[in-house]
């Protein structure tokens, strides 16, 4: 089964500035995808980015990306120049090919202050 | 459009007492799943289905049913409701062309009482 780990605690980070939230991930299947879902205050789970297992490239998505480590089995989120409007929970979750079922992370709360 | 629709919003209950939380989508998505997440974790799986008339469980189905006649409505029955069951409940559903992204539903916050 799939494991996914987020254990930082929540964050503070200022407007503007960038911020990396850390996730692991435990699988014996070469072939999965992960994926970082953002849920603000109001409940929504919002799609932010996708890396494949066999991506060659980091995944980039506006002022989203993904630090995939293989090897490491990280796929770690880079928010960059932040707004206020990031203030969220933010999901780690990996799902294997063929089944698209997600496994999530426990998440990472991040506050953004002006 | 209307992507993945959940009703009700929110729902308190009395223990013992049944009811179905309705999951409609309109992007013709053969997957579909539900999703419980209790305070301060995250979502975890209770059932799934890769089409019409096919479901299964997921890692925690005890005290929940699904069905699933048409591609868009995948109906969750619980049974009994237990102060366990106290939760926000996403359905989402996600195309089964590739490994893609699961839309998700607005969520459905419920109390047993």
């Amino acid at each position: 089964a799939q494991k996914i780990t987020q254990t930082q605690p929540g964050m503070f980070v200022q407007e503007k500035e960038a911020v990396t939230l850390d996730c692991t991930y435990d699988t014996s299947d070469p072939s999965y995808g992960l994926f970082w879902y953002k849920q603000p205050s109001s409940g929504e789970m919002i799609f932010l980015i996708y890396q494949g297992s066999y991506d060659q490239q980091n995944a980039t998505e506006g002022r989203y990306s993904l630090n995939f480590q293989k090897a490491r089995k990280s796929a770690n989120l880079v928010i960059s120049a932040s707004q206020l409007g990031d203030s969220a929970m933010y999901f780690c979750a990996m799902s294997l090919y063929g089944n698209n079922r997600l496994a999530f992370g426990k998440g990472n709360q991040v506050v953004v202050i002006p | 459009n209307a992507g993945v629709t959940q009703t009700p919003k929110f729902r308190i209950l009395k223990i013992g007492q049944s009811m179905t939380l309705q999951c409609a989508q309109d992007m013709n998505h053969n997957y579909m799943y539900w999703y419980r997440q209790d305070p301060g974790m995250g979502l975890k799986l209770i059932y799934y289905s890769v089409g019409a008339g096919i479901t299964d469980k997921g890692e925690v189905p005890n005290g929940y049913n699904v069905s699933r006649s048409t591609t868009e409505d995948f109906p969750l029955r619980l049974e009994l409701a237990a102060p366990s069951q106290t939760s926000v409940y996403f359905c989402a559903s996600s195309s089964s062309q590739g490994n893609t992204e699961a839309f998700f539903g607005q969520g459905t916050r419920l109390t047993v009482v």
